[in-house]
């Protein structure tokens, strides 16, 4: 069964500030990785997504990913009041399944 | 943007009673997922559905049922709802595999059972 973790529970950062949310996962067939943000009583929304590995840049977000390190990260650039929330990082194993496992979370929150 | 409708949107149930989920989405997607979300366990996948008529158990399937009377509709049903039950539950749908790889969430339904 995929094991999907994330790395930092949470994290406070000052405005301005360049961060990383990290996520490992277990089962080296896995295809799909992403990310989905969730606000304070919100349902989780898609961040973004990646397939292959590399980089994927989408405005001050950018998703890294390293199969053979069964690792993926999202780097966040000057960070915003309106980035505070729930992170999800999430991993859709290869054939066969259509199961999205998620991460249990990372809270990120802004220094007031 | 995709569509997912739950309801209720809040719901208290007693020990022992019968409670029904129902999710509703108009994006013609073929899959469809119910989660729970407690704190310092994440999302956690309960049951899915392929299409109507199709349900498959997920990580957590115990003390739950599913059913897919269509394509639009996914139900969770708790024949017999316990206190370890009370959390927040989640419905998605996506169509992995074809044309939306995105999973799209309800608001979700905030459960709490006596």
């Amino acid at each position: 069964q995929q094991k999907v973790q994330q790395s930092p529970e949470s994290l406070i950062v000052p405005e301005g500030a360049m961060t990383s949310l990290n996520c490992t996962f277990s089962d080296s067939a896995s295809q799909y990785f992403a990310w989905y943000r969730q606000h304070s009583g919100k349902a989780p929304k898609a961040l973004m997504s990646i397939f292959s590995n590399g980089e994927k840049e989408e405005g001050r977000f950018t998703i890294h990913l390293n199969k053979a390190s069964l690792h993926f990260s999202l780097h966040i650039r000057d960070s915003q009041p309106s980035d505070s929330a729930l992170y999800l990082c999430a991993v859709r194993t290869g054939t066969g399944s259509n199961r999205l496992t998620f991460g249990k979370g990372t809270k990120f929150s802004l220094i007031p | 943007e995709a569509a997912v409708t739950q309801s209720p949107r809040n719901k208290v149930a007693v020990t022992g009673g019968k409670v029904t989920l129902s999710c509703n989405q108009t994006n013609n997607h073929n899959n469809m997922y119910w989660y729970r979300q407690d704190t310092g366990h994440g999302l956690r996948l309960i049951h899915y559905s392929y299409g109507a008529g199709s349900t498959e158990k997920g990580d957590i399937p115990d003390g739950y049922k599913a059913s897919r009377p269509s394509q639009e509709n996914f139900s969770l049903i708790l024949e017999l709802a316990t206190p370890s039950q009370t959390s927040v539950y989640f419905c998605a749908s996506d169509d992995w595999g074809f044309s939306q790889n995105t999973l799209y969430f309800g608001a979700g339904t905030r459960l709490s059972v006596l």
